[in-house]
């Protein structure tokens, strides 16, 4: 069974332009979380989707905005890049919309020079 | 506001001996607690889920614990090896798979 795949797994950008991340979850798994790392914050909470909702947004700005496709597969987008956007992004899925084991992605490293 | 912590930050031992990392949440209403590993610049891999229904679980040499009413859990690794040398994450899981993490131990096991 394939895990979950995030795609670019590296890209750099610069200030000021916009990035779209993928990700798509293990076969089955409705629920795509999203979660930013960073050395300075540790592993922050984005948002998270079920059935193409978001149920639950962390505290980030607008600029950060996902979507989740009738296959669950998820996309984040991050417009108007800052420095501070420098960071992995990592998906999670889990099979059930509650209380259910998150499995994670390898992620994806964005540098914003 | 659920806050996670774990102890210690950083940890080194040789390699055999036996280990406990330490997991504290502020908040006693969760609906899981997940351990994880993560080798540097990849991502999470998942190592041991406890339900808040459950006490504790165990996959090989690994054992972790949950006591929600006093907000902690413990890993307990045992027999350590080099190949268990990695940063060990904690992490509380909320409404809509929220998950709040603690800031992890690097774990250095010394041949």
């Amino acid at each position: 069974k394939a895990g979950v795949t995030q795609t670019p797994r590296y890209l750099i950008k610069t200030r000021g332009q916009q990035v779209t991340l993928s990700c798509s979850p293990i076969s089955g798994h409705r629920s795509v979380s999203w979660y930013q790392q960073t050395p300075g914050q540790g592993l922050q909470f984005l948002f998270e989707y079920f059935s193409e909702t978001q149920r639950n947004k962390g505290n980030f700005p607008g600029r950060f905005s996902g979507r989740q496709f009738s296959n669950s597969r998820s996309e984040m987008n991050v417009s108007t890049l800052e420095l501070g956007d420098s960071a992995l992004y990592l998906c999670a899925s889990s099979p059930r919309g509650e209380g259910g084991e998150l499995f994670f992605g390898e992620g994806s490293r964005l540098t914003v020079l | 506001k659920q806050e996670v912590t774990q102890i210690p930050a950083a940890l080194s031992v040789p390699e055999g001996e036996n280990l406990v990392l330490n997991c504290s949440f502020t908040d006693s209403a969760i609906y899981n607690l997940q351990w994880f590993r993560q080798d540097p610049g990849k991502g999470l891999t998942s190592l041991l889920l406890i339900q808040s229904s459950q006490r504790e679980q165990t996959s090989g040499r690994l054992n972790a614990s949950l006591d929600k009413s006093s907000g902690r859990s413990t890993l307990y690794i045992a027999a350590s090896q080099p190949g268990d040398s990695a940063t060990y994450l904690c992490a509380v899981i909320r409404y809509s798979n929220d998950m709040r993490f603690g800031a992890g131990t690097r774990l250095t096991v010394k041949p």
